[in-house]
């Protein structure tokens, strides 16, 4: 089974810090996706990655950047936090191909900002 | 209008019973559809694929209209362990896009003994 480790499962930051969620995936996949979920909303896709090095802008980029440096790894990087950015943070991987579909998500990484 | 739409509950419903969920879609070119599950304080996982001509897995039932663009979910049988929250996916985009799932915000269930 393809397992996506998210390093932290709870965090809480202050305002203004900078904070670094990161994730990895063992089954080679090339697609990785940073996504977070709130309330009423469900999931919103922040950035994605289609290959190392490369990334997209989601639904919702604006006080969020990405790191890919390595196939396995995707990083989630809030230069300075703010309490609006207080949510659960969901990274998912899935294989390359127009065929592969199905996202495997890690356990999350709940933010807290004060 | 939201790209892919969920009533959003709370359904509770008594063990035994039949429960069934739809979602509506906003783009008539959508290519793939699933329903994930999320339990509680956990990350959602693929509960089955939904198929042009329906399909079945033990007590889900997933079907697509694809001239009224939705899909829906139908559980028989409810288990207390059923009691889930159901996220509806659609793969809005092109096909070969890597950005391509879409999600709803979920129905919650409640099966009550």
């Amino acid at each position: 089974d393809v397992k996506v480790t998210q390093s932290s499962r709870y965090l809480v930051k202050r305002t203004g810090e900078k904070v670094f969620l990161e994730c990895v995936q063992d089954m080679d996949h090339e697609n990785m996706f940073w996504y977070r979920q709130d309330p009423g909303l469900g999931l919103r896709l922040i950035y994605f990655s289609y290959d190392v090095k490369m990334k997209e802008k989601g639904d919702i980029p604006e006080g969020y950047s990405v790191s890919r440096e390595k196939k396995e790894r995707f990083s989630l990087i809030l230069e300075s936090a703010s309490t609006n950015q207080t949510s659960m943070y969901l990274c998912a991987s899935r294989a390359g191909g127009s065929g592969a579909n199905v996202l495997t998500f890690g356990a999350g990484s709940r933010l807290t900002v004060l | 209008r939201k790209e892919v739409e969920q009533d959003p509950g709370p359904f509770n419903v008594p063990e035994g019973a039949t429960v069934a969920f739809n979602c509506t879609y906003s783009n008539s070119a959508s290519q793939s559809f699933f329903w994930y599950r999320q339990d509680c304080r956990k990350e959602p996982k693929l509960l089955m694929s939904v198929y042009s001509s329906g399909n079945e897995d033990g007590r889900f039932t997933a079907q697509l209209n694809r001239a009224s663009q939705y899909i829906s979910l139908l559980i028989r049988d409810s288990k207390l362990s059923d009691s889930a929250t159901y996220l509806c996916v659609v793969n809005l985009r092109p096909r070969g896009s890597a950005r391509q799932l879409t999600f709803g915000s979920g129905t919650q269930l409640t099966v009550l003994p």
